[in-house]
């Protein structure tokens, strides 16, 4: 079967940084993505991994090792706009979305 | 920009009505899905769709039809609602085969009360 972990929630502060961890079991895989939403909104997409090692974005950067079945999402120099749930999701064999629960990060000053 | 828009940002409805959600993108994607999302959960799959007329069964269909008679919309029906389906639906879309972009494209959102 899929399973997909990641922790429920997490607090930061304005200016820091903050890694959000995503760990998975499948027997399938075509690439991890990750979504920002805020309350109330759409998700969002910010990242897709299909390879082992560090994408960067901007302020944000998603890393994979498939191997370790293991992906976080690393958000540099925080902003209160930040304040979010951050999603993770697996594209298994069928080319279809597993998503985790999702991490709500919430930013102080 | 891609757009994806639901016929309705917030509905009540009451046990046992036909209840109707629509969901319509501009990009010519050939795949459209629909989710709902409860606290705690994750996104779980209803139904999707790769092709007009085509539907496949998600994780969760059970109580839930769906419509695709042209490209651009993707229709999520409740035969006879249930207060078990109080939820957020989500409607998303994606191209079908594409290597670098099987991202899926989110609209607003349905926040469905059941009472």
């Amino acid at each position: 079967g899929q399973n997909i972990d990641q922790p429920t929630e997490m607090t930061a502060t304005e200016g820091a940084i903050v890694q959000i961890n995503c760990t998975y079991q499948t027997s399938g895989f075509n690439g991890l993505f990750w979504y920002q939403q805020h309350a109330g909104e759409a998700p969002t997409f910010l990242s897709y991994n299909v390879l082992d090692g560090l994408e960067e974005k901007g302020r944000f950067s998603s890393f994979l090792s498939r191997s370790k079945g293991y992906s976080y999402l690393l958000l540099k120099e925080l902003q209160m706009k930040d304040s979010a749930s951050y999603l993770c999701a697996l594209m298994d064999s069928n080319y279809q979305l597993i998503w985790g629960a999702g991490t709500k990060l919430i930013i102080k000053p | 920009d891609v757009k994806v828009t639901q016929s309705s940002r917030y509905l009540v409805k009451r046990t046992g009505e036909k209840v109707f959600l629509e969901c319509v993108q501009d990009m010519d994607h050939e795949n459209m899905f629909w989710y709902r999302q409860d606290p705690g959960l994750g996104l779980r799959l209803i139904y999707f769709s790769y092709d007009v007329k085509m539907k496949e069964k998600g994780d969760i269909p059970e109580g839930y039809s769906v419509s695709r008679e042209k490209k651009e919309r993707f229709s999520l029906i409740l035969e006879s609602a249930s207060t078990n389906q109080t939820s957020m639906y989500l409607c998303a879309s994606s191209f079908l085969d594409r290597a670098s972009s099987y991202e899926q494209y989110f609209g607003p959102g349905t926040r469905l009360t059941v009472t």
